[in-house]
């Protein structure tokens, strides 16, 4: 199994500004996904981020206005760029530590753009 | 594309019944694994169940079980003796291919257990 800390729990962020979002994992895994769940919605997945290289980002998503970092097998942020109101979400990290078939999440975070 | 359809938005049951949501999905893939998850007001994801394709049996955890029918690419979740608790938004989702670590999620259904 695997533990997420995610934070922060929530925000509410003025347009034009940035918000980054934490997350770590209490132990090594290869790959770390981040989520985003508009509301009401489903979750979609933005980005696939490894250590030691870019991340790679779904369709619809841009390193511009979703810059991550990964600089280690634990630990991981997305940055969410020049918000707007439609940047209002939770968003979500996720894991599946090798030798287990499910994944696991973080408790998500709340972002209201005002 | 993998796409997974869930198409109850909303269900509702009295306590101690059981519930039923239905979940189909596409894949060409021959073995794959199917999940439940849950995700309560608390917004924690939460896993329910999970299903390999290849096993016939269908998977059951306490008051979770789940009817796969791989032929029809169908899985859905039964709810036996409902409670409170049990308030949240059921996802279904499986790996975007066979052994990937990424996950297609359905629209999800919420589900309100009235006491």
């Amino acid at each position: 199994s695997a533990v997420i800390s995610q934070k922060p729990s929530r925000d509410i962020c003025q347009r034009g500004t940035s918000l980054t979002i934490q997350c770590q994992v209490d132990s090594q895994v290869t790959m770390m996904f981040w989520y985003r769940q508009q509301p009401g919605q489903s979750l979609t997945l933005i980005a696939t981020a490894n250590q030691g290289s870019e991340a790679t980002y779904e369709s619809g998503f841009v390193i511009d206005k979703f810059p991550i970092s990964r600089p280690n097998l634990t630990f991981s942020t997305l940055t969410v760029s020049n918000m707007s109101p439609e940047d209002s979400s939770i968003y979500l990290c996720s894991v599946r530590p090798t030798g287990n078939t499910e994944a696991f999440f973080g408790q998500g975070t709340r972002l209201t753009v005002v | 594309a993998q796409t997974v359809t869930q198409s109850q938005p909303e269900m509702s049951v009295q306590e101690a019944e059981t519930v039923t949501l239905s979940c189909t999905y596409d894949t060409s893939e021959s073995n794959y694994y199917l999940f439940w998850y849950k995700q309560p007001p608390s917004r924690q994801m939460i896993l329910v169940i999970r299903q390999e394709a290849y096993k016939q049996q269908n998977a059951t955890e306490n008051r979770f079980s789940v009817n796969f029918q791989k032929a029809a690419k169908s899985f859905s979740l039964k709810i036996s003796d409902s409670q409170l608790g049990d308030t949240a938004m059921y996802f279904c989702a499986h790996p975007t291919q066979g052994g990937s670590e990424k996950l297609v999620f359905g629209k999800g259904t919420k589900l309100t257990v009235n006491p």
